[in-house]
């Protein structure tokens, strides 16, 4: 297996632009979540899925953020317009069926750089 | 609520001493507890896990026991090496939520030769 890829792995961006990160998470996982790593505040669960379907958008931290899933094997994050407090790593991870926090698996990341 | 405090870092060990990184939680309920740990440009891995008290996680010379009086999950290593620096992360899952996990800041470990 692959793992859960994630894509760019490094995005530089102006400010003001659309940012979009990607993941393909490991097939057969039905719940896929984002993360964002920074130094200040550690690790932020942004959003997740279940077999699609947002179920908990709450870490979410402002509506520039949005993310979709449109099938079982991709997902995006997108951040319009992006800021430089934005500059972080995104992370993407997959869990299986009934495994809970048992079954995480972490994506390489993304490192998003706003300037 | 649910919380995972961690030892701060960074945490510098020659090789082959001994090493222990503080872990204690508060949460409602009996949680599993985890350790993951982030080597430098990846994502984040699993090392070792217990679901319920007094079980022993071990992976990779690791180790870490689930203490229910304590509420701690301290992760030990006999004798560590270069290649084990890295940041590592305690976390447990949220009771409410077996998905969600919470998580502690991290602890960077740097293994000086």
């Amino acid at each position: 297996d692959a793992g859960v890829i994630q894509s760019p792995r490094h995005e530089v961006t102006e400010m003001g632009q659309e940012v979009t990160l990607r993941c393909k998470p490991i097939s057969g996982h039905d719940y896929l979540f984002w993360y964002r790593q920074t130094m200040m505040r550690g690790l932020e669960l942004l959003i997740y899925f279940n077999n699609n379907v947002p179920i908990d958008d709450s870490g979410m931290p402002e509506d520039r953020f949005s993310a979709k899933m449109p099938n079982a094997s991709f997902s995006t994050l997108k951040i319009q317009p992006s800021e430089p407090r934005d500059s972080a790593v995104y992370f993407c991870a997959s869990s299986r069926p009934g495994q809970g926090a048992n079954g995480y698996t972490f994506g390489s990341g993304t490192r998003l750089t706003v300037v | 609520g649910n919380s995972v405090t961690q030892m701060e870092g960074p945490v510098t060990l020659s090789e082959e001493a001994f090493l222990t990184i503080n872990c204690t939680y508060t949460a409602t309920g009996y949680p599993s507890l985890f350790w993951y740990v982030q080597y430098p440009g990846e994502g984040l891995q699993l090392l070792l896990k217990a679901t319920k008290a007094d079980d022993k996680g071990s992976n990779k010379g690791f180790e870490a026991t689930y203490r229910k009086e304590t509420t701690s999950f301290h992760l030990e290593k006999g004798s560590v090496q270069v290649s084990d620096s890295a940041v590592y992360f305690c976390a447990l899952n949220r009771m409410d939520s077996n998905y969600q996990l919470i998580w502690g800041a991290g602890t960077k470990l740097i293994i000086k030769p």
